[in-house]
C-alpha cells in the first residue's frame, strides 16, 4: 500500500518563506505531485517532480529524493492568497495505470 | 481552460437511496477519477477510468458503483445510501496515459440522513 506524511499545519507571516514536507511509502513510484485546496474550492495542480532536483514554478518551488523518498514545496514571497491546504501526492502504478494517492493535507495559515 | 463540471454542489438523501453523482469534462480528456474527501483523510480513490465502458477499482470501493458510457461523463452511484457515505465528493479528470496533472470539478457534498 501507500503512505503519505506531511504536516497538519504550518503557519507563517507575509513575505516569508515557508516548506511543506512530505514522506511517503509506496510499492511503485513514478513521481510527486502538489496541489494546493481553498477553502470551499476545488483542488488545482501546482508542480509535479518526475527525478530528483528542484523544480520552479514563479513563487513555488518542489523538490524530490527519491532515494530519501522525501519531497517539499517551498513556498516564497507569502501572500495572504496562499492560505489554503496543499497536499502532496504519490504517482505510482494501479492495475496497469498510474493513479495518484494523496497526502491528508498541510493547512497553512499565513498571517499579516 | 478544461472544465469539470459536476451535476451538484449540495446533495441531501435518505438512508437507502439510491444517488447518482454526475460528472462532465469537456477537454476530451481520457482518465477520470472519482474522489471522495473526509476531514483528517485527505482525498481517496474511489473509481477510475481509462476509457469509455471501462472501469477499475480505487482504494475504497465499496459501497459504490461507476459508470461511463461517454467520454466526457463519469457518473458516480451510490446503490444504497448509508450514513457513512456522507463526504465531499470530487471528481477529475486527467489526459492520457503518463498525465501526472488531474483537473478538478468543484465537488458535490452529500448528506445521507
Amino acid at each position: 500500500g501507500q503512505s503519505l506524511e506531511q504536516p497538519s499545519e504550518v503557519t507563517a507571516v507575509e513575505g516569508a518563506i515557508v516548506q511543506i514536507n512530505c514522506t511517503y511509502q509506496t510499492s511503485g513510484f513514478y513521481g510527486l505531485s502538489w496541489y494546493q485546496q481553498h477553502d470551499g474550492g476545488a483542488p488545482t495542480f501546482l508542480s509535479y517532480n518526475g527525478l530528483d532536483g528542484l523544480e520552479e514554478t514563479g513563487r513555488f518551488s518542489s523538490f524530490l529524493s527519491r532515494s530519501d523518498s522525501y519531497g517539499y514545496l517551498l513556498l516564497q514571497e507569502l501572500q495572504m492568497k496562499d492560505s489554503a491546504s496543499y497536499f502532496c501526492a504519490v504517482r505510482s502504478p494501479h492495475s496497469g495505470y498510474s493513479t495518484l494517492t494523496f497526502g491528508k493535507g498541510t493547512m497553512l495559515l499565513v498571517s499579516p | 481552460d478544461v472544465k469539470v463540471t459536476q451535476s451538484s454542489r449540495y446533495l441531501v438523501k435518505r438512508t437507502g437511496e439510491k444517488v447518482f453523482l454526475e460528472c462532465v469534462q469537456d477537454m476530451d480528456h481520457e482518465n477520470m477519477f472519482w474522489y471522495r474527501q473526509d476531514p483528517g483523510l485527505g482525498l481517496r480513490l474511489i473509481y477510475f477510468s481509462y476509457d469509455v465502458k471501462m472501469k477499475e477499482k480505487g482504494d475504497i470501493p465499496e459501497g459504490y458503483s461507476v459508470s461511463r458510457e461517454k467520454k466526457e461523463r463519469f457518473s458516480l452511484i451510490l446503490e444504497s445510501a448509508s450514513t457513512n457515505q456522507t463526504s465531499m465528493y470530487l471528481c477529475a479528470s486527467s489526459a492520457g496515459t503518463g498525465s501526472y496533472e488531474q483537473y478538478f470539478g468543484p465537488g458535490t457534498r452529500l448528506t445521507v440522513t
